[in-house]
């Protein structure tokens, strides 16, 4: 495996369902980013971040919760979601995070319809 | 008011024409980036401009980042099929900050 992976592909919850996200990037990079894409609106950044620590987390709401457990390895566990909540969830990572240049690159996403 | 504002939202060409699009800011940013994203897959990193004034190429595309840093363009030349997408600029206005503008919707008809 190359690059950033992400699964599931597709996911259809339930507002009360649990369900995790999984993102692997093996391209040795120490900072990863959990972006939210909804139709007609621009990337929302979720959180990031650098080597295992979190060092941003834009205004969330808790349903959603970041999990780093090493440098390689990005989940967002899902709970009690709304149908708003449906979107394109990717998944980035770059060299570091910090300096001026943030170079990213993405996961396919996960694609997750909360019904 | 979104910090990259990015025109036009929507653009329909014939293969073979040429085009430019934009990314805008009132922000100096120290770099940006281009990205261009197919359906159902995630952005795909094609350039980072750091210098007012530079320009770089790609093949059949050329990026500038504008002289104050506010704004950079992205040109296609020759426009294919293969170029359809979304192209979406992104930058840091300040540290740990990281912005996206909404993108550019390109369709190349053959």
């Amino acid at each position: 495996e190359t690059g950033v992976t992400q699964t599931p592909r597709h996911l259809v919850m339930g507002m009360t369902n649990k369900k995790s996200l999984k993102c692997e990037q093996h391209l040795g990079h120490n900072a990863m980013y959990w972006y939210k894409q909804s139709a007609k609106k621009p990337l929302e950044l979720m959180f990031v971040y650098s080597l295992e620590e979190r060092v941003e987390n834009n205004s969330v709401p808790s349903r959603f919760s970041p999990e780093c457990p090493n440098s390689s390895h990005l989940f967002l566990h899902l709970h009690t979601l709304q149908p708003e909540d449906s979107a394109l969830y990717l998944c980035a990572s770059s060299q570091d995070f910090s300096g001026d240049s943030y170079e990213q690159y993405f996961g396919p996403g996960t694609r997750l319809t909360v019904t | 008011t979104q910090l990259l504002e990015q025109s036009p939202q929507f653009l329909s060409i014939q293969e073979g024409e040429n085009l430019t699009v934009y990314c805008n800011s009132s922000s100096v940013f120290s770099s940006l980036q281009w990205y261009r994203q197919e359906p159902g897959e995630g952005p795909v990193l094609l350039v980072t401009v750091v210098t007012g004034g530079e320009v770089k190429k790609l093949k059949r595309l050329t990026f500038q980042f504008g002289d104050a840093r506010k704004d950079s363009s992205l040109h296609i030349t020759a426009a294919q099929p293969g170029d359809t997408g979304l192209y979406l600029c992104a930058g840091s206005p300040s540290s740990n900050d990281m912005r996206f503008g909404a993108g550019t919707r390109l369709t190349v008809k053959p």
